[in-house]
C-alpha cells in the first residue's frame, strides 16, 4: 500500500525549533516529489513547498521562503519540515503529500497530518 | 500569481440531488486543475486531476470539466458521504507555484 505517515502532534513555545517528518512507503520514494501543505485552524489549504528526494531539489512558495526549511533523507524514505524559531501564527495542521507522476500537477497521496500548536 | 475563486462558498443540497461546484482562475491554467475532498478531521483526498480525470478509486458520480479559466466539479447524485469541503488547485508552469481555492462547503439541506 502506498502511504505517507507523519510524525505526531507537537506542542511548542514561541521561539523554539521544530522538525516534523513524513515517511513514505509502498513506492519508490526517490522518484516522486513530496510537498508540504499548511491548514490553519478553520481555514483552507496553502502550499508551502516541494522536494524531490532523489536529489533534494527543493522549491518554496514565495509566502514560505525563508520561514521554513524542507529537507529529505532518501536512505530512510523520509521528508522533513522544520522551523528554527516558531511563532504563534505557525499553529496549524501540516500535511505532506506526494505529487502525481511526471506531470507533477496534483497531490495524489496525503499523509494524515501533523498538528503543531505554538503557545506560551 | 494565479488566484482561484470557488463558488458558492456554501452549497446546501439533499442526498440524491446534483451538485455543481465552480472554480474560476484569474488567468489561464491550461488543464492543470485538480479537485480535492476534505472531510472533518481528515486529510484531503484527490478526486480529479487534469480537470477531468478521476483519480484511482473515485466513484463515477464525480466528474470534472472545463479548461482555461473556468472549471466545474459535478456530483451527479449526492450520497451522504459526499457532504464535505471541496478545494480546487492549480499548478503554474515549472518552476512551480501551486495554488488552492478557498473551498466550497457542501452541506446537507
Amino acid at each position: 500500500e502506498v502511504q505517507l505517515v507523519q510524525s505526531g502532534a507537537e506542542v511548542k513555545k514561541p521561539g523554539e525549533s521544530l522538525k516534523i517528518s513524513c515517511k513514505g512507503s509502498g513506492y519508490s520514494f526517490t522518484s516522486y516529489w513530496i510537498g508540504w501543505v499548511r491548514q490553519m485552524p478553520g481555514k483552507g489549504l496553502e502550499w508551502m513547498g516541494i522536494i524531490y528526494p532523489g536529489d533534494s531539489d527543493t522549491r518554496y512558495s514565495p509566502s514560505f521562503q525563508g520561514q521554513v526549511t524542507i529537507s529529505a533523507d532518501k536512505s530512510i524514505s523520509t521528508a522533513y519540515l522544520q522551523w528554527s524559531s516558531l511563532k504563534a501564527s505557525d499553529t496549524a495542521m501540516y500535511y505532506c503529500a506526494r505529487l502525481r507522476g511526471v506531470v507533477r500537477d496534483a497531490f495524489d497521496i496525503w499523509g494524515q497530518g501533523t498538528m503543531v500548536t505554538v503557545s506560551s | 500569481e494565479i488566484v482561484l475563486t470557488q463558488s458558492p462558498a456554501t452549497l446546501s443540497l439533499s442526498p440524491g440531488e446534483r451538485a455543481t461546484l465552480s472554480c474560476r482562475a484569474s488567468q489561464s491554467v491550461s488543464s492543470y486543475l485538480a479537485w480535492y475532498q476534505q472531510k472533518p478531521g481528515q486529510a484531503p483526498r484527490l478526486l480529479i486531476y487534469d480537470a477531468s480525470n478521476r483519480a484511482t478509486g473515485i466513484p463515477a458520480r464525480f466528474s470534472g470539466s472545463g479548461s482555461g479559466t473556468d472549471f466545474t466539479l459535478t456530483i451527479s447524485s449526492l450520497e451522504p458521504e459526499d457532504f464535505a469541503v471541496y478545494y480546487c488547485q492549480q499548478r503554474s508552469n515549472w518552476p512551480p507555484l501551486y495554488t488552492f481555492g478557498q473551498g466550497t462547503k457542501l452541506e446537507i439541506k
